[in-house]
């Protein structure tokens, strides 16, 4: 159990295109997902905290506009990514928040990989 | 603030030989949770261990251990008899009350390389 998808796990855009990238709790309800970026050889930074059914939570000098997160339901989280640059280009992975055994464990996806060119 | 250091970036070693991992943590909760990660090359993060700031008893999964202490804020991973497998890149996390345990802190990582 508690596996995250996500889709998909590799694009590549033109500058100026917008991506959107899903992520799914497969076999549980996930009332807050989590999004991360990690550039190559880096660590993963949080984005923004994803709460089903209401706006997102960004980091400090995260753009909202630029990223745009939606929780529509309790297994899916999407991020878009508008107008893409190059140096959007990253690993972006997501993660699943669901209480188990008395707290709460963070399930994370496969992660997707964009290039921008 | 929270915060999560992995003074060490790369580590080598040949098969067989035992390697750990250092992990050195800052937090003002009192109440926090460490984990440990793994990244293979394909880049999905695998869960490790999960360890309460309660319980500072060492912890073996076969032929992983991890030695936290809180006196030091430091929760080190040491893998016995490496294999070329545990070539990845390993994450030290925290997360703590202050954010209602939401927030996973990640330190910087470290790429351990196991030759054969």
């Amino acid at each position: 159990g508690a596996v995250v998808s996500q889709h998909p796990s590799r694009v590549i855009c033109k500058s100026g295109t917008s991506v959107k990238i899903e992520c799914r709790s497969l076999d549980f309800q996930a009332t807050t997902m989590f999004w991360y970026r990690q550039f190559p050889k880096k660590s993963l930074m949080l984005m923004a905290t994803s709460n089903e059914g209401s706006k997102a939570t960004y980091e400090q000098g995260v753009e909202k506009d630029k990223f745009l997160i939606n929780h529509a339901s309790l297994t899916l989280s999407t991020l878009t990514v508008t107008s893409a640059h190059p140096e959007d280009s990253s690993f972006y992975i997501c993660s699943a928040r669901r209480l188990a055994g008395g707290s709460y464990e963070q399930y994370f996806g496969p992660g997707t990989r964009l290039t921008v060119t | 603030a929270q915060k999560v250091t992995q003074a060490q970036t790369e580590i080598s070693v040949v098969e067989k030989e035992d390697v750990t991992l250092d992990c050195v943590y800052e937090t003002r909760d009192t109440t926090y949770y460490l984990f440990w990660y793994k990244q293979p090359p394909s880049g999905e993060l695998v869960f490790l261990i999960r360890r309460n700031s309660f319980d500072e008893q060492n912890e073996i999964s076969g032929r992983y251990s991890w030695n936290f202490q809180k006196s030091t804020s430091s929760f080190n991973f040491t893998i016995t008899a490496s294999q070329v497998v545990d070539s990845a890149v390993y994450f030290c996390a925290l997360s703590g009350m202050n954010t209602g345990f939401q927030k996973l802190v990640f330190g910087t990582g470290t790429r351990l390389l196991v030759s054969p």
